[in-house]
């Protein structure tokens, strides 16, 4: 069963700082991995997506790396602001039409002053 | 752009009455679209997928004759909740994929999601 696992579940952290977010996956085949933004009563929005061959992509303050041999990937925020404050979700997809995507549960990121 | 809109944003309605969810792409058509159900603190649940010109395709567990969808056009597909109950209280959440060869890996465009609240 494809599965996607996020680390940690919620996280806690002051304005400036860095942090980053885990995501482990069972997914296969293994076309592509992205990674979301959701801020509380809105859709999700792309930060970066990456294919099979590349194992970094940045988006501004957002990084996110990609190991397919371990099956992992993360995303860091550097310098966290308020508005950094969101659910994050880690996505993969099994076939390159873009159609099976399985979702992890998510990382509720709070950002405080 | 890639833009996709749904309206309304929030809807209330009483239980056993139907609701219609509209979502829209407004600046690429988009041949197929997908339907999400959002319960709080979780994660996204593909309920549909929503191909122009044909039937939806259903997730297992997800009842077609609760759920109509219709994609009558590649810039609109619609949502109808039918007889509408507490438990169908969700966030509904459509998406939009830009479909063509140079548009892999095909990112799903998201609305912004629809709120219901059946009382």
């Amino acid at each position: 069963k494809n599965q996607v696992e996020q680390s940690p579940q919620s996280l806690i952290i002051l304005e400036g700082k860095n942090c980053t977010l885990q995501c482990n996956y069972t997914v296969s085949p293994f076309s592509n991995l992205r990674w979301y933004k959701q801020d509380t009563g809105r859709g999700p929005v792309s930060l970066t997506i990456m294919t099979f061959s590349e194992n970094t992509k940045s988006n501004g303050r957002y990084t996110a790396t990609l190991d397919a041999d371990t099956k992992q990937s993360s995303l860091h925020i550097t310098a966290s602001q308020l508005s950094d404050s969101a659910s994050y979700i880690c996505v993969v997809s099994a076939d390159n039409a873009g159609n099976m995507l399985t979702f992890g549960g998510g990382t509720r990121l709070m950002v405080k002053p | 752009g890639a833009v996709v809109s749904q309206h309304p944003s929030r809807v209330i309605c009483k239980s056993g009455t139907s609701v219609k969810i509209e979502c829209r792409s407004l600046d690429f058509q988009a041949t197929t679209m997908f339907w999400y159900r959002q319960f709080p603190k979780q994660s996204l649940m593909l309920m549909a997928t929503s191909n122009e010109g044909s039937k939806a395709t259903y997730e297992q567990g997800v009842e077609k004759d609760k759920f109509l969808i219709n994609h009558a056009s590649l810039t609109l597909s619609t949502l109808t909740v039918t007889s509408a109950h507490p438990e169908d209280s969700s966030f509904y959440i459509c998406s939009a994929k830009v479909t063509g060869v140079a548009a892999f890996p095909y990112e799903q465009y998201f609305g912004p999601g629809t709120r219901l609240t059946v009382t």
